[in-house]
């Protein structure tokens, strides 16, 4: 079984400029997360969306913008890149949010704003 | 709001000795505690989740406790090996969902 898949594995952008990040989950669940993993900073929490919903967010400015699409595959937006945006995004999925189930993570998308 | 800390930031051992790598949170009203392996530069690999209603959870050479009511967290490895070294991570999810909260890790090498 495939487990979480993110594209791309790395990804250099210019300041100023948007990024999109995707994240395909695990077959069968519904809720994908997305966390940063900025030098310094340890993994924060950026997103969640399931059954297509944003259901909340971490303390990030709204530049940062995702969604998910019909099939629980997910895009991560960053617009207007800051040089502090370079960092590990990492994306994980689980069951429907009733269960209280295990998160699985995918391997990360290394982005670098230069 | 929840704190999670990791202790200690780093460790180094022989191969072959058993250890302990400690977690705690400053708030017990948790669903659930995992631990995760991440290697450099890599994603995060599961490796063990404790509900809240459990003490412990084990998984060949890995072994987790929690007591909810202390905030805290150990996980124990067995026989450590080179191949263990690795940042260990612990993680709290503090409601539906699974927005979890991590601590800073403890990034272990174990020397042949």
């Amino acid at each position: 079984e495939a487990g979480v898949t993110q594209s791309p594995t790395h990804l250099i952008k210019t300041r100023g400029q948007q990024a999109t990040l995707r994240c395909s989950p695990i077959s069968g669940h519904t809720s994908v997360y997305w966390y940063q993993q900025a030098l310094g900073l340890g993994l924060q929490f950026l997103l969640w969306y399931d059954e297509g919903e944003e259901r909340n967010r971490g303390n990030f400015p709204p530049r940062f913008s995702g969604r998910q699409f019909p099939n629980y595959s997910s895009e991560l937006n960053v617009n207007a890149l800051e040089l502090e945006d370079s960092a590990l995004y990492l994306c994980a999925s689980s069951p429907t949010w009733g269960d209280i189930a295990e998160a699985f993570f995918g391997q990360g998308t290394r982005l670098t704003v230069v | 709001k929840q704190e999670v800390t990791q202790i200690p930031a780093a460790l180094s051992v022989p191969e072959g000795e058993n250890l302990v790598l400690n977690c705690s949170f400053t708030d017990s009203a948790i669903y659930n505690l995992q631990w995760f392996r991440q290697d450099p530069g890599k994603g995060l690999t599961s490796l063990l989740l404790i509900q809240s209603s459990q003490r412990e959870q084990t998984s060949g050479r890995l072994n987790a406790s929690l007591d909810k009511s202390s905030g805290r967290s150990t996980l124990y490895i067995a026989a450590s090996q080179p191949g263990d070294s690795a940042t260990y991570l612990c993680a709290v999810n503090i409601m539906a969902g699974n927005m979890l909260t991590f601590g800073g890790g403890t990034r272990l090498m174990v020397k042949p």
